[in-house]
């Protein structure tokens, strides 16, 4: 299994400004993805972070406004840009290979 | 992608009842996992199912893999409070290990 932690766990940040979610595997995974789940919710994919490489989005994200990093196979981060109230929610990063992934803790973000 | 329809939604029992949550999609899955999520905490992987037909157990849960894979079974008997969480399961695409879930079962073992 792998351990994965996540910084910061939660923030409250305004409208129009970007917050980075830093996600950290304690051993080398061959996937890394982000998701966003509302409270209480299911959750949806947003890309696959892809090592050295860009990111692969999920219908409905852009890299504009959800840029991603991997530069190696135990780090990313996802940045929420020129955020909105609607881009409150749970993010949740996740490492793994074919059948089995580990979640991280989430960031909880709430934009006024 | 794969749609995945997780039934039921919300599921209020009392302590010692046995209850079944199921996941069902049209596609085959080449695996399917379900996983245990609690308040302020990420999914938890509870088991991998592969194989038609496969049946594991995990203490009092007890999960089931279709013949065709195209459907998968929690079964958890004599529920317990600690048993409370959402209960989700998600497909794997075999091409690229991206995982579909479904909408999620909000369990609350009420004691």
């Amino acid at each position: 299994s792998a351990v994965i932690s996540q910084k910061p766990s939660r923030d409250i940040c305004q409208r129009g400004t970007s917050l980075t979610i830093q996600c950290q595997v304690d051993s080398q995974v061959t996937m890394m993805f982000w998701y966003r789940q509302q409270p209480g919710q299911s959750l949806t994919l947003i890309a696959t972070a892809n090592q050295g490489s860009e990111a692969t989005y999920e219908s409905g994200f852009v890299i504009d406004k959800f840029p991603i990093s991997r530069p190696n196979l135990t780090f990313s981060t996802l940045t929420v840009s020129n955020m909105s109230p609607e881009d409150s929610s749970i993010y949740l990063c996740s490492g793994g290979g074919r059948n089995e992934q580990f979640f991280g803790p989430g960031t909880r973000l709430t934009v006024l | 992608t794969q749609l995945l329809e997780q039934s039921p939604q919300f599921l209020s029992i009392q302590e010692g009842e046995n209850l079944t949550v199921y996941c069902n999609s049209s596609s085959v899955f080449s695996s399917l996992q379900w996983y245990r999520q609690e308040p302020g905490e990420g999914p938890v992987l509870l088991v991998t199912v592969v194989t038609g037909g496969e049946v594991k157990k995990l203490k009092r849960l007890t999960f089931q893999f279709g013949d065709a894979r195209k459907d998968s079974s929690l079964h958890i008997t004599a529920a317990q409070p600690g048993d409370t969480g959402l209960y989700l399961c998600a497909a794997a695409d075999g091409s690229n290990y991206k995982l579909t879930f479904g909408k999620g079962t909000l369990l609350t073992v009420n004691p």
